[in-house]
């Protein structure tokens, strides 16, 4: 079946300007993680989304990153007033359900996102 | 809380040799833990996973993995190496909600014709 898809695959932006970031998970998955990976680094947590659960927001780095997720399906990650430092490969995950580790993660492709 | 620590950023192989990626780990109770590998301009696919069954994991593609508690470590092995193992490769610990994994930096494998 189809995996985890993630739109754009690339992103290039201007310094100050708002990117939305798009993940479609896998169908029937209720939890959705989204990482971000920093060039040559490991991946970070930013958020986790289970069902209609209270998300998990913990990772966001600043009040600039917010994320929406309706239901068990398309998630977006929303970075307001882009800063260079933003610049990495957003990771979208998804399981069927968290909290048990029998339940593997399920990564997309990534955005790439530049910041110039 | 709980980490992981790669204890090698790059390792370098002959095609047909064998690999060996290091990893140990940190954790206050009995963790769940994975190796994923992760191709160029893809997202990570997952290798194989301990979660307190077997100490010895074989996962996907002839790669296996030790738990040793005692060491504090996971390290992944495969016999013979292929030119499509060439790759980064992350060693991940789960966290106490367990959908928190914790990510080592990674380490890059190349494979020598």
């Amino acid at each position: 079946g189809a995996g985890v898809s993630q739109s754009p695959s690339n992103k290039v932006t201007e310094k100050g300007k708002d990117v939305e970031l798009r993940c479609d998970p896998i169908s029937g998955h209720t939890a959705l993680y989204w990482y971000r990976q920093r060039l040559g680094q490991g991946l970070e947590f930013l958020i986790y989304f289970q069902g209609n659960s209270a998300p998990d927001k913990s990772g966001l780095p600043s009040d600039r990153f917010s994320a929406e997720r309706t239901g068990e399906s398309v998630s977006t990650l929303t970075i307001q007033r882009t800063q260079q430092e933003d610049s990495a490969v957003y990771l979208c995950a998804s399981s069927f359900r968290a909290g048990s580790s029998n339940q593997p993660q399920h990564f997309g492709d990534g955005t790439r996102l530049s910041i110039l | 809380a709980q980490s992981v620590t790669q204890l090698d950023s790059h390792v370098s192989v002959s095609e047909g040799t064998p690999v060996l990626l290091r990893c140990n780990y940190s954790s206050s109770y009995s963790p769940s833990l994975f190796w994923y590998v992760q191709h160029p301009n893809k997202g990570l696919q997952l290798l194989l996973k301990y979660t307190s069954a077997a100490t010895l994991v074989k996962g996907i593609n002839g790669f296996e993995a030790e738990f040793k508690k005692s060491e504090t470590s996971f390290h992944l092995t495969k016999p013979s190496a292929h030119m499509s193992d060439a790759a980064e490769y992350f060693c991940v610990v789960s966290g106490s909600n367990d959908y928190k994994l914790s990510f080592g930096a990674g380490t890059t494998v190349t494979v020598r014709a």
